[in-house]
């Protein structure tokens, strides 16, 4: 079964600084795996994603993540936060790229 | 690009009532999902279509969900009767590609959202 977990329901950090957000899956192989951020009343909106390709994935708004099979982890971060990145954050897994499974996510505050 | 379309965007029901979510996907998207995203947890799928056909309905509580995506374009989602714990956000989901296709036109695309209240 597939599964991700995410650690710390709630992040706090000041205005430029870094920010991690934590994601360790559980998969019998390396699956395909996802960041996506939700804002107050909006649907998700894709970050980035793992493929298999490069284990350091760049996304939008400066984010990236890096997959690491040992630590069966796949962390977002950015460099300096910004008050425009509060918001949840939600990662997914999936194994055949059809169905996703969700973690329970993450809620970011920026603190000015 | 439309993006994906849902409506209401807020319900608000009593208990043991009926309800039905329309969501209409983005154009050419052959796949299209319905989660339901609870307070504080993240989407759980219900149901996942591809075209007109049903992919999986295994968390689907079909003695009271339903949902149905008769032409293969537009969707609904319907629940009878209502319990308070269907309180939650309903969300439509949308891909490029079909089942087989996995990875390859795999982008989600996210509706807003519908947000019920079962009182």
């Amino acid at each position: 079964a597939q599964s991700v977990t995410q650690l710390g329901s709630h992040v706090s950090v000041s205005e430029g600084a870094l920010v991690l957000l934590r994601c360790n899956y559980s998969s019998s192989v390396p699956p395909y795996l996802f960041w996506y951020v939700q804002y107050p009343n909006q649907g998700l909106q894709l970050l980035l994603k793992y493929t298999s390709a490069a284990t350091l994935v760049k996304g939008i708004n400066g984010f990236e993540a890096e997959f690491k099979k040992s630590e069966t982890s796949f962390h977002l971060t950015k460099p300096s936060a910004h008050m425009s990145d509060a918001a949840e954050y939600f990662c997914a897994v999936s194994h055949t790229g059809n169905q996703f499974y969700f973690g329970t996510g993450t809620s970011l505050t920026v603190i000015p | 690009e439309a993006g994906v379309a849902q409506s209401p965007r807020y319900k608000i029901i009593e208990k043991r009532q009926s309800v039905a979510f329309w969501c209409n996907p983005i154009s050419g998207h052959a796949t299209l999902y319905w989660y339901q995203q609870i307070l504080g947890q993240g989407p759980k799928l219900l149901i996942q279509f591809q075209n007109n056909g049903v992919v999986d309905d295994s968390q689907l509580p079909k003695d009271r969900f339903s949902a149905e995506r008769l032409k293969g374009v537009d969707s609904t989602l319907k629940i009878q009767p209502a319990k308070l714990e269907d309180s939650a956000v309903y969300l439509c989901a949308s891909r490029r590609g079909g089942f087989v296709d996995g990875l390859a036109k795999n982008i989600q695309y996210f509706g807003a959202g519908t947000r019920l209240s079962v009182l």
